[in-house]
C-alpha cells in the first residue's frame, strides 16, 4: 500500500517569506509526528498530533511555526518569515497508534533558506 | 535530562566483516527503543521495536538487543548494500508517542 507522502521534495525560498509543507499519511494511521534533520543536530521532534489535535508541541523553534491536520488525514507545517536556521530536512511520520508503535517516515521536505 | 548516544559515529566495513552498533540511552521511563536505517535523501526505514532487557530481533543479517542502559545492532557478514546511516531512538511513557533520536552510525561496507 501507499506509504507517507510529502510535498514539496525540496523548497528554495527567500529568507522572511512563509512556507507549507504538506504530509499525506498512511491511511487509517491516527497519529503524525513532525521532526526537522540538520546537519549535526540529528532528528528532532517538533510536534504530533492524535486525530485533528495537537497534545505536545512542545518541540516547535519559536512561535513562527505552526502545524495543523485536518479530517484526521493531510498535515501542513507552516513556517512564517523563514530565516536560514530554518534550513533542514523536515521529515514526517505516522502510526497506528499513539504509544509504542513503530513509526513509519515520509522521504522529506529540503528546505533551503537564502 | 532524556539522552540518547550513538557510536560510533561512521564504522567502515570489509564484506563480510562482523561488527556492532552501539546505542546507550539514560531516560526516565523506556517505553520502547527503535532501529531505523537512512539512506541518503531518504526518510528513516524502521526495522526493530525493542520493549525490555533481554529482548533481540533479527532480520536478515541486523540482529537487536537490548539490556537496562544500551542496545546493540550485530551486523553479520555484512554487504555493501547494507551501507547506510542506522539511526536509534527511545520513546518515553506518556510523552505521546515522539521519538528521541540519537545522531546515528553511518556504516560503510565496502566489497
Amino acid at each position: 500500500g501507499a506509504g507517507v507522502s510529502q510535498s514539496p521534495s525540496n523548497k528554495v525560498t527567500e529568507k522572511g517569506k512563509d512556507v507549507e509543507l504538506r504530509c499525506d499519511p498512511i491511511s487509517g494511521h491516527t497519529a503524525l509526528y513532525w521532526y526537522r534533520q540538520s546537519l549535526g543536530q540529528g532528528l528532532e521532534f517538533l510536534i504530533y498530533f492524535q486525530g485533528n489535535s495537537a497534545p505536545d508541541k512542545s518541540g516547535l523553534p519559536s512561535d513562527r511555526f505552526s502545524a495543523e491536520r485536518t479530517g484526521g488525514s493531510v498535515s501542513t507545517l507552516t513556517i512564517q518569515r523563514t530565516q536560514q536556521e530554518d534550513s533542514a530536512v523536515y521529515l514526517c511520520a505516522s502510526s497506528s497508534s499513539v504509544s509504542g508503535s513503530e513509526q513509519f517516515f515520509g522521504p522529506g521536505t529540503r528546505l533551503t533558506v537564502l | 535530562e532524556d539522552q540518547v548516544t550513538q557510536s560510533p559515529e561512521a564504522l567502515r566495513l570489509q564484506e563480510g566483516e562482523s561488527s556492532s552498533l552501539n546505542c546507550s540511552y539514560t531516560v526516565s521511563g523506556l517505553r520502547g527503543l527503535f532501529w531505523y536505517r537512512q539512506d541518503p535523501g531518504k526518510g528513516p526505514e524502521f526495522l526493530f521495536t525493542l520493549y525490555s532487557a533481554g529482548e533481540e530481533k533479527e532480520k536478515e543479517r541486523l540482529k537487536a538487543t537490548l539490556t537496562k542502559k544500551e542496545s546493540f545492532l550485530h551486523i553479520t557478514a555484512p554487504k555493501p548494500e547494507d551501507s547506510a546511516t542506522y539511526l536509534c531512538a527511545v520513546e518515553i511513557y506518556n510523552q505521546g508517542g515522539k521519538l528521541i533520536f540519537g545522531q546515528g552510525t553511518e556504516l560503510s561496507v565496502k566489497p
